[in-house]
């Protein structure tokens, strides 16, 4: 069994729609909680950066983090098709190296 | 967000040489650094870790004297893929971060062996 658990979809939305996604682990350990969002054939990028349990939210994302269910989440409101990209959750301990998800792919049709 | 540059972007490379990929942090300190391989429509893997100044910590499955990684100053990590062969073509990317922060990844650098 993986340690991080990623619905690889993929998943696709018509523009405005909230794209729920989603990630479940194993690793008690686990404090730091990310979500990065990666176009093709570039490096991941940043989304969401949130430590142990609660929400978070910046413009049209929210990150949750349940930390008694071992479930992580990143909600996109009124999505656009910019959108389109595949979203990788990633998690670490406090020694630092991170466990990422086998990634989401979204398309967000016009 | 913080600024990690990698280069070359992307790289084609004969069988049998040794190809280097730098990993700089522009405007912080990298205090560690990590080198990912990517194929594909697959997740990253986390080859090695490298703090500034210290040998570097591969995973396990990764050829520590195929995979050279040097992290010789606080904004400048290095991977030299020796004796490349075709089956190391990959996506391979960094990422940095400075202290407990997150981690910010360079743009990726496509390896392809001919």
């Amino acid at each position: 069994q993986k340690e991080v658990e990623q619905d690889p979809g993929p998943l696709s939305v018509p523009e405005g729609a909230i794209v729920s996604l989603n990630c479940t682990y194993s690793n008690s350990a686990f404090q730091y909680f990310m979500w990065y969002r990666q176009y093709s054939r570039k490096g991941p990028e940043l989304l969401m950066y949130t430590y142990s349990s609660g929400n978070k939210e910046d413009g049209r994302f929210t990150a949750q983090v349940d930390k008694s269910s071992k479930y992580i989440s990143l909600f996109i409101r009124d999505s656009q098709p910019s959108d389109s990209a595949t979203y990788l959750c990633a998690m670490s301990s406090n020694a630092g190296k991170s466990t990422f998800g086998d990634g989401t792919t979204l398309t967000v049709k016009p | 967000g913080a600024v990690v540059s990698q280069h070359p972007s992307w790289v084609i490379c004969k069988s049998g040489t040794s190809v280097k990929i730098e990993c700089r942090s522009l405007d912080f300190q990298a205090t560690t650094m990590f080198w990912y391989r990517q194929f594909p429509k697959q997740s990253l893997m986390l080859m090695a870790t490298s703090n500034e100044g210290s040998k570097a910590t591969y995973e396990q499955g990764v050829e520590k004297d195929k995979f050279l990684i040097n992290h010789a100053s606080l904004t400048l990590s290095t991977l030299t893929v020796t004796s490349a062969h075709p089956e190391d073509s990959s996506f391979y990317i960094c990422s940095a971060r400075e202290g407990d922060s997150e981690a910010f990844f360079g743009q990726g650098t496509r390896l392809t062996v001919v």
